[in-house]
């Protein structure tokens, strides 16, 4: 399978707690993105990266949230201290270089925080 | 008010129907429109890509954007069960990070 792939599909976690996400993207995809999708709501946009540079960051993604994406190929996403309100689906994208909007999506990670 | 709306349904249509399903928007420096369809606990799978003004038609699927009016639709045609899931629309202004405006997307249901 060579589409976008994300781990782990479903996490359970604390409130207080740390949690990382991982995403590999198709593989010559030079362009990475983070969104955030809320039960009956479309994704939201988070971050993106061009190959390993983090171009922009949402103001959703509060101080929180940080991610990566080392040589640029896969990319973290962690969040610290959980809030309750952080219980969404993270959904990563990618994208080559200058096409505009297709953007292939993995089938996300889904955080429940307790 | 959101920039992109999209009327959340549920959309119940027997198989075989036609099926539109609408978004506005008010953001007018969007010019690239997406249509993906999601399945439940699934990510988002692109079905239509358009640019500016126009139709598009991909087998039972057309969409057609109308910048004028701020008013992009997705038509099925001969619907079936498997086209039950979450239509989604999405824009861009085509920036340099090309990052998408999503409307919160209508749940269709296609019963046999």
């Amino acid at each position: 399978d060579t589409g976008v792939s994300q781990d782990p599909r479903h996490k359970i976690t604390k409130r207080g707690q740390n949690v990382t996400f991982r995403c590999d993207p198709i593989s010559e995809h030079n362009r990475l993105y983070w969104y955030r999708q809320t039960l009956g709501q479309g994704p939201e946009f988070l971050t993106y990266f061009q190959n390993e540079a983090q171009l922009e960051k949402s103001r959703l993604l509060s101080d929180r949230f940080s991610a990566e994406r080392p040589k640029g190929s896969f990319s973290t996403l962690e969040i610290q201290r959980t809030e309750q309100g952080d219980s969404a689906m993270y959904l990563c994208a990618s994208s080559w270089g200058q096409s505009t909007g297709e953007l292939f999506f993995g089938e996300g990670s889904r955080l429940t925080v307790l | 008010q959101k920039e992109v709306e999209q009327d959340p349904g549920p959309l119940s249509v027997p198989e075989g129907a036609i099926v539109s399903l609408n978004c506005t928007y008010s953001n007018s420096a969007f010019q690239y429109f997406m249509w993906y369809r999601q399945y439940s606990r699934k990510g988002p799978e692109l079905l239509m890509y358009t640019y500016s003004s126009g139709n598009k038609e991909d087998g039972r699927f057309t969409a057609q954007v109308d910048k004028s009016s701020k008013y992009i639709s997705l038509f099925i045609r001969d619907s079936q069960p498997s086209d039950s899931a979450t239509y989604l629309c999405a824009m861009s202004a085509g920036n340099a990070g090309n990052m998408l405006t999503f409307g919160g997307g209508t749940r269709l249901m296609v019963k046999p």
